[in-house]
């Protein structure tokens, strides 16, 4: 069974970065066909996509973070990592990781996802 | 941008069907997927590519997508079910989520 762990700090300051790394276990994240990708949802709000990354490491993000984020994929450790820029309080939330398989229509759905971690942007 | 609209709530009755819609521009040309969430928990993929269901989920769980509007119906609904379920789509190179919708089961 596929398992994903995210970790990183639960207290950011404003205007610092954000890193939240996410373990995989149990199968591939860096392997055809599969991406991750991550997510956020604040404290009693919908949820937000941030980002993918394929296998292959071509990313796609949020138009509206896309100045801020990177994603990238450490193949041997079978991992993925987030970073998140000039973050404030507004960046409060709980992140998910997440893995999908890529479909004809792309990066369509995300059938795994970690437990979240909070992280909260006060000074 | 891309968006898909979902009513905020629903309520149904135990045992009875429940509709959940989701909205957004040429949205059957795309896949659809749906996400319930337990309060407290992570998002669960119940529905895939508009009408599929992942391994373990129950079969009163069913989607539809057509035209601009995405369906998910929830059969003989139980009152564990009452959760926030969320569509989701892929449309140039962006994931998009609805707001959600709070199903309460009463």
């Amino acid at each position: 069974q596929l398992q994903l762990q995210e970790s990183g700090p639960g207290l950011v300051k404003p205007s610092e970065t954000l890193s939240l790394t996410c373990a995989v276990s149990g199968g591939s994240i860096s392997s055809s066909p599969y991406y991750g990708g991550w997510i956020r949802q604040p404290p009693g709000k919908g949820l937000e996509w941030i980002g993918t990354i394929y296998y292959s490491g071509s990313t796609y993000y949020n138009p509206s973070l896309r100045s801020r984020v990177t994603l990238s994929l450490d193949t041997s450790k079978n991992q993925l990592s987030l970073r998140l820029s000039s973050v404030t309080a507004a960046d409060s939330a709980v992140y998910y990781c997440a893995r999908g398989a890529k479909t004809s229509l792309g990066a369509t759905d995300f059938d795994y996802w970690g437990q979240g971690t909070l992280v909260t942007v006060s000074s | 941008s891309y968006e898909l609209t979902q009513p905020p709530s629903v309520s149904v009755s135990p045992g009875q069907t429940a509709s959940i819609t989701c909205s957004g521009d040429t949205l059957g040309d795309k896949y659809a997927c749906w996400y319930q969430q337990r309060p407290g928990q992570s998002p669960v993929l119940v529905i895939y590519q508009d009408t599929k269901r992942p391994s373990g989920i129950p079969e009163r769980f069913s989607g539809s997508n057509s035209g601009n509007t995405a369906t998910l119906t929830i059969s003989g609904t139980q009152a564990m079910d009452e959760a926030d379920y969320y569509c989701q789509a892929w449309d140039s190179s962006t994931l998009v989520f609805g707001g959600g919708t709070k199903l309460t089961v009463l």
